[in-house]
């Protein structure tokens, strides 16, 4: 099993960023799939979670309205569209999934390693 | 939004000891609460889901325990490996939120 995230890096506030997490070895369109970050020197923080199938999305309440998760699953790939990011979105970005059972949101057992965004201008 | 304290925020332990940490929830989540173990430069390893089963390969000295709003999460006779920073996350009720993390370091 592989989660790997891409797309990070310095973006300005206001402007937009995407995130991709590329995954394999596993039945991606079974399987529920979330964004988890982490400030610098600060704890964990659930951002988003989406359905197998992508019809469901939850969201942090720090993040709703502004950032958006997505997947492709032809692909198996995910997704978060991060709008109007702000200085305190700055983390590193974890995509991680349960693949304890199909279509279960938690609990999470596969992580990626993570990628650091930076809201700065 | 569910407010998970865990406490105490630092543990200072020898070797061979035992850790004992607390969650608590601020609002019944039943026993959707899970135990994650993150070492500095890593990405978090699930140790306990359900409150009190044991992921694949976690060893039997990490032990959870716990319903509705308190839970604790044990380690007998600490190994070297598991000084790291631990964190409860509730999946009760979205937002699926996790608790600031307890610190457990070497004494």
């Amino acid at each position: 099993v592989q989660l790997v995230e891409s797309g990070g890096g310095v973006v300005q506030p206001g402007r937009s960023l995407r995130l991709s997490c590329a995954t394999s070895d596993f039945m991606f369109s079974a399987y529920t799939m979330h964004w988890i970050r982490q400030a610098p020197g600060k704890g964990l923080e659930w951002v988003a979670g989406v359905s197998n199938d992508g019809a469901t999305q939850n969201y942090s309440n720090s993040v709703r309205g502004r950032f958006a998760i997505s997947r492709d699953n032809p692909n198996k790939n995910l997704y978060l569209y991060m709008n109007d990011p702000r200085p305190e979105d700055t983390a590193v970005y974890y995509c991680a999934t349960c693949l304890m059972w199909s279509g279960d949101w938690f609990p999470l057992d596969y992580w990626g390693q993570g990628a650091l965004v930076s809201v700065s201008s | 939004e569910i407010l998970l304290t865990q406490s105490p925020g630092t543990l200072s332990l020898s070797p061979g000891e035992t850790a004992t940490l607390s969650c608590r929830a601020s609002q019944s989540v039943s026993n959707n609460l899970a135990w994650y173990q993150q070492k500095p430069g890593q990405a978090p390893r699930l140790l306990i889901y359900a409150a009190s089963r044991r992921t694949n390969g976690i060893p039997h000295r990490f032990s959870g325990s716990g319903s509705g709003t308190d839970f604790t999460l044990t380690i007998n006779r600490l190994e070297p490996e598991d000084f790291a920073v631990f964190y409860c996350q509730q999946y009760g009720g979205s937002p699926y939120t996790f608790g600031l993390g307890t610190k457990v370091q070497i004494k």
